[in-house]
């Protein structure tokens, strides 16, 4: 069964403080790895997808990486319009294109 | 979002009685999902479709149904709604080309509260 963990539950910045958010995954076969963000009262809208590991992708202060187990969502000098929930999934290849989603960060930017 | 819509955005209704949930797409995409959205679970698939009347069932599949006629309609149907299937609940249409594998594109969603 195809599992994806994401840590932490929710992460508080200041304004240009970097972090990053941790997405850990089981699958059988990884077909991809894709990152989404979420505004309150809005669907999930897309990021990145990432394909094998060692591979990365750069999005305005958004860079995602991905290794064989885990993927980072590294946020360079947030601003406080980065708040938003980011969601990962994960992708098997076989299966119907289904994606398997992790619980989501919460991310706050306080001016 | 453009060229995926849900219907309605809310709804309260009451206990046992049958709902129904409508997404339309007008991008011709071939996969359609449902699914559910609860705080400490996240996105969890109920039923997905990968062509017209092709359907099959997700993680949390019990108690809802599907239907597929046309390729920009899915339906999802609560059979006798119950609380716990008060949530939010979201379509999404998939790329099925691996050169545009962005994975999916999501409706707006929709509030489905049961009382």
């Amino acid at each position: 069964e195809d599992q994806v963990t994401q840590s932490p539950e929710a992460l508080r910045l200041q304004e240009g403080e970097s972090s990053s958010l941790n997405c850990s995954y089981t699958v059988s076969g990884l077909r991809g790895l894709f990152w989404y963000r979420q505004d309150p009262g809005k669907g999930p809208e897309f990021l990145f997808t990432l394909y094998s590991a060692g591979e990365e992708k750069e999005k305005e202060r958004l860079k995602a990486t991905l290794t064989k187990k885990e993927s980072f969502l590294h946020i360079t000098a947030p601003k406080p319009e980065d708040s938003a929930t980011y969601l990962c999934a994960v992708q098997a290849g076989g299966s119907n294109y289904k994606l398997t989603f992790g619980k989501g960060t919460l991310l706050t930017v306080n001016p | 979002d453009a060229g995926i819509t849900q219907s309605p955005r809310h709804k309260v209704t009451e206990t046992g009685t049958p709902v129904t949930l409508r997404c339309h797409q007008t991008e011709n995409h071939r996969y359609m999902y449902w699914y559910r959205q609860d705080p400490g679970h996240g996105l969890r698939l109920i039923h997905y479709s990968y062509g017209v009347k092709d359907t099959d069932k997700g993680e949390v599949s019990d108690g809802y149904s599907v239907s597929r006629s046309k390729t920009e309609d899915f339906l999802l149907t609560l059979e006798s709604a119950t609380s716990s299937q008060t949530s939010v609940y979201f379509c999404a249409i998939g790329a099925d080309r691996a050169e545009a594998n962005y994975g999916y594109t999501f409706g707006s969603g929709t509030r489905l509260t049961v009382v």
